[in-house]
């Protein structure tokens, strides 16, 4: 089967930094993917990772671990508006993205 | 250059009926991909089209189905419906569904089942 384990909630300070972990075991990888998706609206690509290492993107930053079947996303000098839900999604061996279930993050001031 | 365009946005069936959605992909993008989102759950994978062609299929019953047409617009069809198939469906499109093709999202179509 596949799994993709993401934490439900996180709370963090405005301006503090968080990481958001994803955990996979699925039928083939060709690339880690995170989303942001504010509520009522549509999910936004924020960063891909397909070998070990991580990824720089301004305040964010996702790390993967192949062999661990792990991936975290890092978001640092948090903002209100960073306040979202963060999906973790794999494409798989047939080239299928499945998603996790999705971080809901809130940022308090 | 348009987004991704999903019609309608909101609707309300009963138990029984059956619904069609639409999705319009972004301009030159091929591959549509269909999930279905709730509240506790999360997106889980219905299908995926490419050249009009299934390529993957996820976890749903008969119940749901779906093509894509020759200019790669696409539909997804619920018969029967249930309860439980009260969601928000997202389409989202990518030139390919290869490697680092990115997906990119509608706003969705909110369904209600009474």
């Amino acid at each position: 089967g596949q799994n993709i384990d993401q934490p439900t909630e996180m709370t963090a300070t405005e301006g503090a930094i968080v990481q958001i972990n994803c955990t996979y075991q699925t039928s083939g990888f060709n690339g880690l993917f995170w989303y942001q998706q504010h509520a009522g609206e549509a999910p936004t690509f924020l960063s891909y990772n397909v070998l070990d290492g991580l990824e720089e993107k301004g305040r964010f930053s996702s790390f993967l671990s192949r062999s661990k079947g792990y991936s975290y996303l890092l978001l640092k000098e948090l903002q209100m508006k960073d306040s979202a839900s963060y999906l973790c999604a794999v494409r798989g061996n047939n080239n299928d993205m499945r998603f996790g279930a999705g971080t809901r993050l809130t940022v308090k001031p | 250059k348009a987004g991704v365009t999903q019609t309608p946005r909101y609707l309300i069936k009963t138990r029984g009926q059956q619904v069609t959605l639409s999705c319009s992909p972004i301009s030159g993008h091929r591959s549509v991909s269909w999930y279905q989102q709730t509240p506790g759950q999360g997106l889980q994978f219905l299908f995926e089209y490419f050249s009009e062609t299934q390529r993957n299929k996820g976890n749903f019953p008969g119940r749901f189905s779906g093509r894509q047409f020759s200019n790669s617009r696409s539909e997804m069809n619920v018969s029967t419906l249930e309860l439980g198939d009260s969601a928000l469906y997202l389409c989202a499109s990518s030139l390919t569904s290869a490697g680092a093709n990115v997906l990119t999202f509608g706003a969705g179509s909110r369904l209600t089942v009474l």
